[in-house]
This record gives structure tokens, C-alpha cells and sequence, in this order.
């Protein structure tokens, strides 16, 4: 199995671009697709980018996805951060297996 | 529209059993991976555990093997997940999950129910 490692917390101003990222500890992140989800409190998680960078229906295009083979790691980027973009963003993948979860990053709009 | 509800949580004491339940609707329930993630209260989502669409295949998470069954029975569009010999560190809101499967794409854990919650204690 592997992980998927996140920072605790990453905080920027309304308006500004804020990049979360989410590293792979074994195997390739470009092995199997990552997902992103936004969590708000006392609510269930939902889907902002599946398969690395699509991003479902309804989701705001300031949000975008990537992968970096050279530091096996995943990133969810968001653009002209609103107030209402503040909440918990959990990265995910899977193997044969399993499914993963990162730890989750709190997003503090500034 | 896809509905998950999840059903079956409340207060248990340590070593005690429970079985948690999922009423599925809005698609048809065995054509699709389901699955448990749980999250302990302040903490981040933890993946427990899949089953096939036929229910003949399932896997689990290490921290849970040995305690936790996953099952479903599909004439009643139902998951389950059947937890015994419960500890502390089992509190927590358990969510079920149903895999995003269409022409556009796949991934696991694509709708989610609101969860219930599991609280472990004397």
C-alpha cells in the first residue's frame, strides 16, 4: 500500500491562486488517477477533480488539477479563491486493493 | 438521483458489536463498487472498505481486518457493514460511498451519503 501525504494547512487571500498538494509515498502518481475532494464542516465530501484534472459538472473552472511525474505528486489549484472556497480538501487514489486517502488540508481564506 | 442513507450508528460500549446499514437508490445498486470510508471526529477521511457490485469480491483496510464485514444484499438495495469487538479509536462519522462509473470517466467514491455516527464508549 501506499500514502498520500498533504500539508495540515495552507492559507491565502480572496482573490489570490492557492495550490494544495498531495505526494505519493511508493509506486507512481500517474499509476492510478487522483481525485480531489472539498469537505465543508458537518458536511459529506464532494468531488471537485477526478481522473487528475476533470472536473465534474457544477465545479467552477478555478479549479484545476495536475500531476507531476517528477515529484510523484499531485496538485488541486484554485484561482480567484472566494470565501466560500474555505474548507477541507482531501486528495484520494487507488490501487488493486485499496483506496487512499491523503490527510487533508485545511484551506484558510484569507 | 442517486440517494445514499446511511442508517444504524449511536453509542456502543467497548468490545460491543453493530451493524451499520446504507439504503441505496436512484441507480441500479448491482452494477457498482460500493464502499465505507470513516472519519474520526476532527480528523481526515479514512478508507474501511469495498465490495463488488455481485458482492463476491471485498476488500478491507489492515486497521479494520478481522473485525469489520462489509456485505450487501441487492434484492433490498442495502450495504452493510458489520463491526465487532469495537474500540475507542472506532468513533467516528462512517459514510457509504458509491463508485462515479459513465462514459466520462471512473474513480472510486464518487456519491456519498451524509454518514452516521459510531461513538465507542463506557
Amino acid at each position: 500500500n501506499f500514502m498520500l501525504t498533504q500539508p495540515h494547512s495552507v492559507s491565502e487571500s480572496s482573490g489570490k491562486t492557492v495550490t494544495i498538494s498531495c505526494t505519493r509515498s511508493s509506486g507512481s502518481i500517474a499509476s492510478t488517477y487522483v481525485q480531489w475532494y472539498q469537505q465543508r464542516p458537518g458536511s459529506a465530501p464532494t468531488t471537485v477533480i477526478f481522473e487528475d484534472n476533470q472536473r465534474p459538472s457544477g465545479v467552477p473552472d478555478r479549479f484545476s488539477g495536475s500531476i507531476d511525474s517528477s515529484s510523484n505528486s499531485a496538485s488541486l489549484t484554485i484561482s480567484g479563491l472566494k470565501t466560500e472556497d474555505e474548507a477541507d480538501y482531501y486528495c484520494q487514489s487507488y490501487d488493486s486493493n485499496s483506496v487512499v486517502f491523503g490527510g487533508g488540508t485545511k484551506l484558510t481564506v484569507l | 438521483e442517486v440517494q445514499l442513507v446511511e442508517s444504524g450508528g449511536g453509542l456502543v460500549e467497548p468490545g460491543g458489536s453493530l451493524r451499520l446499514s446504507c439504503a441505496a437508490s436512484g441507480f441500479t445498486f448491482s452494477n457498482y463498487w460500493m464502499h465505507w470510508v470513516r472519519q474520526a471526529p476532527g480528523k481526515g477521511l479514512v478508507w474501511v472498505s469495498r465490495i463488488k457490485g455481485d458482492g463476491s469480491n471485498s476488500t478491507y483496510a489492515d486497521s479494520v481486518k478481522g473485525r469489520i464485514t462489509i456485505s450487501r444484499d441487492n434484492a433490498k438495495n442495502t450495504l452493510y457493514l458489520r463491526m465487532d469487538s469495537l474500540r475507542a479509536e472506532d468513533t467516528a462519522v462512517y459514510y457509504c460511498a458509491r463508485d462515479y462509473f459513465d462514459r466520462s470517466g471512473y474513480y472510486p467514491c464518487g456519491y456519498w451519503g451524509q454518514g452516521t455516527l459510531v461513538t465507542v464508549s463506557s
